[in-house]
């Protein structure tokens, strides 16, 4: 069974502080995917990895893919409350077609003002 | 706005009853997902449609019964349903469902169900 484990499963930090949320498989994906979900709504895309070792930057959030595309992480830098949410991350792997995505078990970030 | 709709957004049901859940997207694409996000459990694809037509059912149980009359309407229908079925059910599209790579999946606000 394909799993992908994310770590912590929950964090609360004051705002302005850095986090890093982990994304671990055995599996090697084919792209990886990190979501953020808040209260009420569906997962909304962040960003999508493709290449091993990529690197992605959206504003305040540091996306990586680990080299050997198994795993990766996600870095937000001054946390802010409207960073509160599920993010989840999605891996893609090769099994006919369509890709089966594989999502991970969520991490929960409350940043308090 | 994501584009993609669902309704009703809550259901309380019986363990006899019959309902329908409802997707409708409104953004022109092909492909449709049924997702399953219970507590404490990753999210689990359950159904995909492509062109109408079902490319994968993951070994979903026939209580759910999903349909998709056109490339813009989902239903799942659900009918003798079970206590441990009780989750958020998620809708998703994609323009293109050949292969998930750089493909961006547009979520709705899902169906919060409660089966007694």
């Amino acid at each position: 069974t394909q799993l992908l484990e994310q770590s912590p499963q929950f964090l609360s930090i004051q705002e302005g502080e850095n986090l890093t949320v982990y994304c671990n498989s055995s599996s090697v994906f084919s792209s990886l995917q990190w979501y953020r979900q808040e209260p009420g709504e569906g997962p909304v895309l962040l960003v999508t990895v493709v290449t091993g070792g990529e690197v992605k930057k959206l504003k305040r959030l540091t996306f990586q893919f680990g080299d050997a595309r198994k795993d990766s992480s996600l870095h937000i830098t001054a946390a802010q409350p409207g960073d509160t949410g599920l993010y989840l991350c999605a891996g893609a792997i090769r099994s006919g077609t369509p890709d089966k995505l594989i999502f991970g078990t969520g991490t929960r970030l409350q940043v308090f003002p | 706005e994501t584009g993609v709709t669902q309704t009703p957004r809550h259901l309380v049901m019986g363990m006899t009853n019959k309902k329908s859940l409802k997707c409708e997207q409104h953004l022109g694409h092909n492909a449709m997902y049924w997702y399953k996000q219970s507590a404490k459990k990753p999210l689990e694809l359950m159904f995909v449609y492509n062109f109408k037509e079902q490319t994968e059912n993951n070994s979903v149980p026939s209580r759910f019964s999903p349909e998709c009359p056109n490339s813009s309407h989902l239903f799942l229908h659900l009918h003798t349903l079970q206590p441990e079925d009780s989750a958020l059910y998620l809708c998703a599209s994609s323009q293109a469902i050949a292969g998930l790579l750089g493909e961006t999946q547009y979520f709705g606000p899902g169906t919060r169900l409660l089966v007694l």
